[in-house]
């Protein structure tokens, strides 16, 4: 059973615009939230992440939104660029844990110039 | 500085037999991580490490499955008589403490595919 789920495998959008990608998760306990991004045949990257006693967190062009109530985050970008192609990550300390993350199966995000 | 450090970048083995993969983490990091990526999967956690000790082996999918760490560097898992699901890319990743605010640095990963 999936604990935390990225329902779109992939996403394409233009330079320039928005990228919004989006991430559930089941258990309302979760209090820690992250986003990685990876590159092919590259090790993921951190990129953001977000406490549950916040519900948006800002760095640069990346927001991470949080709903508690809906169990649902979500990762904008603005603007999006060509380099910012990449599969992005979804993940949660579980468990109760501050060393195990769950990761969701990832977006494919392609940035067309 | 250096990063976190895979060894080898790909394998290739027939099924059955044993593969170690090689990990160096990031220099005076206490905590070392295994995952591993299967197609079309997200990463799935094996053990955690806390200098040589792991407290939580609790991911490793079976007994074939073994890890260790030297010294407090150096971590090497081992999968004995492979068998085709476990082609897969295993990622290693390490962090300076255990913690959320201490986030992880991967490894650019192992792929092994077992034949």
């Amino acid at each position: 059973d999936q604990q935390v789920k990225q329902n779109s495998p992939s996403l394409s959008v233009q330079e320039g615009r928005i990228s919004i990608l989006n991430c559930d998760y089941t258990n309302s306990m979760f209090d820690y939230f992250l986003w990685y991004k990876k590159y092919p045949a590259e090790g993921p990257t951190f990129l953001i992440s977000i406490s549950s006693i916040k519900d948006k967190n800002e760095d640069g062009r990346f927001t991470v939104f949080l709903n508690k109530s809906a169990k649902h985050l979500s990762l904008h970008i603005v603007p999006s660029q060509p380099g910012d192609s990449a599969v992005y990550f979804c993940a949660v300390y579980s468990g109760g844990s501050n060393y195990k993350l769950t990761f969701g199966k990832g977006t494919l995000l392609t940035v067309n110039p | 500085g250096a990063g976190v450090s895979q060894s080898p970048s790909n394998k290739v083995t027939e099924k059955g037999k044993d593969v170690e993969l090689r990990c160096d983490p990031i220099s005076g990091h206490t905590a070392l991580y295994w995952y591993r990526q299967s197609l079309g999967q997200g990463l799935e956690f094996l053990i955690y490490f806390q200098g040589n000790s792991a407290p939580d082996k609790s991911g490793l999918p079976s007994d074939r499955f073994s890890a260790e760490r030297t010294g407090g560097s150096v971590s090497t898992l081992t999968i004995q008589r492979t068998q085709q699901e476990d082609s897969a890319v295993y990622l290693c990743a390490s962090s300076s403490t255990r913690g959320r605010d201490s986030p992880l640095h991967f490894g650019n990963g192992t792929r092994l595919t077992v034949t």
